[in-house]
């Protein structure tokens, strides 16, 4: 079965400090990788997407992957209060319509 | 771009009454949507897969007969919950492809939130 395992939290940093957030994938076909945030009683919203191995920066936000080891990481720089939310990590095998595969998110809270 | 939409935003109603819940891809065309239900505090539960002009394919223990599912064009898909008790209450939430882009980013709507009396 194929499963995306995320640490549930809730993980605490303070104000202007890197949150780190790590997933693990069990299917090594899995060809997309995505990092969604889902602020508390609101829908997914879509912040990184990464295909290759190696980092990609956005802003505050960097992807990490890892394929051999079948490991994605979201890095959030100068961390606010704003970004405490939960991150759902998703992989996919990128083959037509197939599903994102969810993990159950982490809770991250970042305190002023 | 890439923006989805959802309809109604809150529904309630009464047990046993049926709920249609619209999903349209603003901006993109979608070959496939994705429904999903999340009860609060919990994580995302894929309900099925919406094939525009196929059937739809439901994950195992979602009855296919209360949640029925059409997907008429490249921008619409509709959930409806028949029959509705409960225990359906929930927020549902559908996601969708954009048919031209090979990055397999899905988008999701903002959610329709069921309360069922």
């Amino acid at each position: 079965q194929k499963e995306v395992e995320q640490n549930s939290g809730p993980l605490s940093v303070p104000e202007g400090a890197i949150a780190s957030l790590n997933c693990t994938y069990s299917d090594r076909g899995s060809q997309s990788f995505f990092w969604y945030r889902q602020y508390s009683g609101k829908s997914p919203e879509l912040i990184m997407s990464i295909y290759s191995n190696g980092d990609k920066e956005d802003g505050r936000f960097t992807a990490q992957l890892n394929k051999a080891s079948q490991y994605v990481s979201l890095l959030i720089r100068d961390s606010q209060p704003s970004d405490s939310a939960t991150y759902l990590c998703a992989v996919n095998r990128n083959q037509a319509g197939t599903a994102l595969i969810f993990g159950k998110g982490t809770t991250l809270s970042v305190s002023s | 771009g890439a923006v989805v939409s959802q309809h109604p935003s809150r529904v309630i109603c009464k047990s046993g009454t049926s709920v249609k819940i619209e999903c349209r891809s603003l901006d993109f065309q979608a070959t496939t949507m994705f429904w999903y239900r999340q009860f609060p505090k919990q994580s995302l539960m894929l309900m099925a897969t919406s094939n525009e002009g196929s059937k739809a394919t439901y994950e195992q223990g979602v009855e296919k007969d209360k949640f029925l599912i059409n997907h008429a064009s490249l921008t619409l898909s509709t959930l409806t919950v028949t029959s509705a008790h409960p225990e359906d209450s929930s927020f549902y939430i559908c996601s969708a492809r954009d048919v031209a882009s090979t990055r397999n980013e899905q988008f999701f709507g903002p959610g329709t939130r069921l309360t069922v009396l």
